[in-house]
């Protein structure tokens, strides 16, 4: 079993959609949580942090569930330019990072 | 504006031939890392710094060499000891010893094909 888990998908969903992702860890000691947006061909950027207290930014929200160990991204209204592949990153104490291999999103007209 | 600064953009390697990547920052950041992605797939540690002329073996270290003479520099050698180099490079950068706190900048990446 892989230690950060995303489904891979694709995920085809209309313009205005409300799409969710989860990634789960299984590391117990992971302290701190990221969401990426990677577009294709180009390098990962930070999208934002998670906390367990829910962080929102704009149409976009972050979640983290620690009792079981997963993190949710929902993005609102969802845009043509959200197409793009999202990696969630799960650090340790320790300053170990471990990146999900990303899920697909496309948003169609 | 500060960033990362990788090159080349594109490189092709010969079989048994050694390249060597570069990664410039200029955000004054301590540590450095660099990170192998292959198609599908999340990106895996290769190797990392948190000072000057010290750095760390990742998870995939085996046929790369790094240094780290420069706080702004932390140039990846892949070696003819790699079997399957063909891969999309990523160098990032944090401003502390790690990224607990922070999320990594990225740098634009090199694309490396053995031909």
């Amino acid at each position: 079993r892989k230690e950060v888990e995303q489904d891979p998908g694709p995920f085809n969903v209309p313009e205005g959609a409300t799409v969710a992702f989860n990634c789960t860890y299984s590391n117990s000691a992971s302290q701190s949580f990221f969401w990426y947006r990677q577009d294709c061909r180009k390098e990962p950027k930070l999208l934002m942090s998670v906390y367990s207290s829910g962080n929102e930014d704009g149409r976009f929200t972050a979640q983290l569930n620690r009792a079981s160990q997963y993190i949710s991204l929902l993005i609102r209204d969802s845009k043509l330019s959200d197409s793009a592949t999202y990696l969630c990153v799960v650090n340790t104490n320790a300053g170990k990072s471990t990146f999900g291999d990303g899920t697909t999103l496309t948003v169609k007209p | 504006d500060g960033g990362i600064t990788q090159s080349p953009k594109y490189l092709f390697r010969k079989e048994g031939q050694n390249v060597t990547l570069s990664c410039e920052q200029n955000l004054n950041h301590d540590a450095m890392y660099w990170y192998r992605q292959d198609p599908g797939q999340g990106l895996r540690l290769i190797y990392y710094s948190q000072i000057v002329n010290d750095f760390q073996k990742g998870d995939i270290a085996e046929g790369y060499s790094v240094s780290r003479e420069k706080k702004e520099s932390f140039p990846l050698t892949v070696t003819s000891a790699q079997k399957n180099p063909t891969a999309f490079y990523l160098c990032a950068s944090t401003p502390q010893r790690g990224p607990l706190n922070y999320g990594y900048t990225f740098g634009s990446g090199t694309r490396l094909t053995v031909v």
